[in-house]
């Protein structure tokens, strides 16, 4: 069986501070990105998306931001809570209208 | 609940056995998946439906079959499976819309463990 799991990277915050994590995505053709939350358990739940005509979005306690140049996005969350603990996935449509890429996450740990 | 449904939300089967996993999706959308996701990958997409047609199959081994009766209804046939196959499978949805992407509506998944 399965031994070994995948290594995720791990942001640890503090409750109340702010958190940033970062995705570096592959395809210069992608238009639109996406940051789905999964927690221990559940199916990713979408939490907001941003199209290649803007650099910025923002939501309720979460912003996302794109640089096309270096092929960066990134999701800030503001006052972080320990509900916001799970693992955060970036994904790209590259050059298809119907399909994403999903990079390998990140996982947040919000310590009391 | 997110509109999308998946049942049974744990199955564990025996290698010989043959046992189907089901999606349902009540938000009207066009394109339905499959996703796998093991301790060792990331999300791996496994099969696509546009309009009812499998638009992909991501080179997945023939002891999973999908089916998409209809829009709204995808189901995963397995048989002889091996423990490696041991993972949670997502299905999700999705409106797809001539030139523009849309995100994905996931369900809750089923934890498959294969012994």
């Amino acid at each position: 069986g399965e031994s070994v799991g995948l290594h995720l990277p791990t942001l640890s915050v503090q409750e109340g501070d702010n958190s940033i994590i970062n995705c570096a995505y592959s395809n210069s053709a992608s238009d639109y990105f996406i940051w789905y939350k999964q927690e221990s358990g559940k199916g990713p739940q979408f939490i907001i998306d941003i199209r290649s005509n803007m650099d910025k979005r923002q939501g309720q306690r979460v912003t996302v931001l794109l640089n096309k140049t270096v092929k960066h996005l990134s999701l800030q969350i503001a006052a972080t809570q320990p509900g916001d603990s799970a693992v955060y996935f970036c994904a790209e449509n590259g050059d298809s209208s119907y399909k994403l890429i999903f990079g390998s996450g990140t996982r947040l740990l919000v310590r009391p | 609940e997110t509109g999308v449904t998946q049942t049974p939300r744990h199955l564990v089967m025996g290698m010989t056995n043959k046992k189907s996993l089901k999606c349902e999706q009540h938000l009207g959308h066009n394109a339905m998946y499959w996703y796998k996701q093991s301790a060792k990958k990331p999300l791996e997409l496994m099969f696509v439906y546009n309009f009812k047609e499998q638009t992909e199959n991501n080179s997945v081994p023939s002891r999973f079959s999908p089916e998409c009766p209809n829009s709204s209804h995808l189901f995963l046939h397995l048989h002889t499976l091996q423990p490696e196959d041991s993972a949670l499978y997502l299905c999700a949805s999705s409106q797809e819309r001539t030139g523009a992407t849309y995100g994905y509506t996931f369900g809750s998944g089923t934890r498959l463990t294969v012994v």
